[in-house]
């Protein structure tokens, strides 16, 4: 059962263009969201998060915007480049709890010139 | 200085055999993971370790060993390789007593084929 859905599975968007990637999750227990970008042969690193007493969180040019209601969250990348290609991983967790980090399935995302 | 650092890096053996993957964290974080990422790079959780005691072990086969010497390390001990277990593990680590509730540090991961 997969407990965190994630799409697109692949993504292209034009150099100055605006990706984004939709998460949506099952587990209303749920409080921490995670987004994660992993290059080819490295490791996931985290981009930005959000707790669900926010609807919307801003870092540069990512914002991850949280609909707790839907129990949906999305990523945006504003004026995306070429440097921004990458798998991108959503994410989510229980803050308490053993509850380990539960990964939506990847997007990766093509910026193209 | 590699926050988390894996090795190896590649491991490439034979159907059948033993092989281990070392993991240390030099961030003094509680608790350690190995996770296996698949060939359609789908992040699956193994096992979380949190100050050498095991609190997470997902359904993974036996022949899978994680061992903690102390808080800053944690192997994965492999026996009898299969050919399904060809994918990419990741270390990672984390500062919190429970679960993932924080940052995650993923380390480089240890592409593993089994032929």
């Amino acid at each position: 059962q997969q407990q965190v859905k994630q799409s697109p599975q692949s993504l292209i968007v034009q150099k100055g263009g605006i990706s984004i990637i939709n998460c949506a999750y099952e587990n209303t227990a749920f409080d921490y969201f995670p987004w994660y970008q992993q290059f080819p042969g490295k490791g996931p690193a985290l981009l930005i998060a959000i707790r669900p007493d926010v609807s919307e969180k801003k870092e540069g040019r990512f914002t991850i915007s949280f609909n707790k209601s839907a129990k949906q969250f999305s990523l945006h990348i504003m004026d995306s480049q070429p440097g921004d290609s990458a798998t991108y991983f959503c994410a989510a967790s229980k803050t308490s709890g053993n509850t380990p980090l539960v990964f939506g399935k990847g997007t990766r995302l093509s910026v193209i010139a | 200085d590699t926050a988390v650092s894996q090795t190896p890096k590649y491991l490439v053996t034979q159907m059948g055999n033993d092989k281990s993957i070392k993991c240390e964290q030099n961030l003094g974080h509680d608790t350690m993971y190995w996770y296996k990422q698949d060939s359609k790079k789908f992040l699956k959780i193994m096992f979380s370790y949190n100050n050498k005691e095991l609190i997470i072990n997902e359904t993974v086969p036996n022949r899978f060993s994680p061992k903690s010497p102390d808080k800053a390390h944690l192997n994965l001990h492999i026996n009898s390789l299969e050919l399904g277990d060809s994918a990419v593990y990741f270390c990672a680590s984390s500062q919190g007593t429970r679960g993932m509730s924080t940052e995650a540090f993923f380390g480089q991961g240890t592409r593993l084929t089994v032929v």
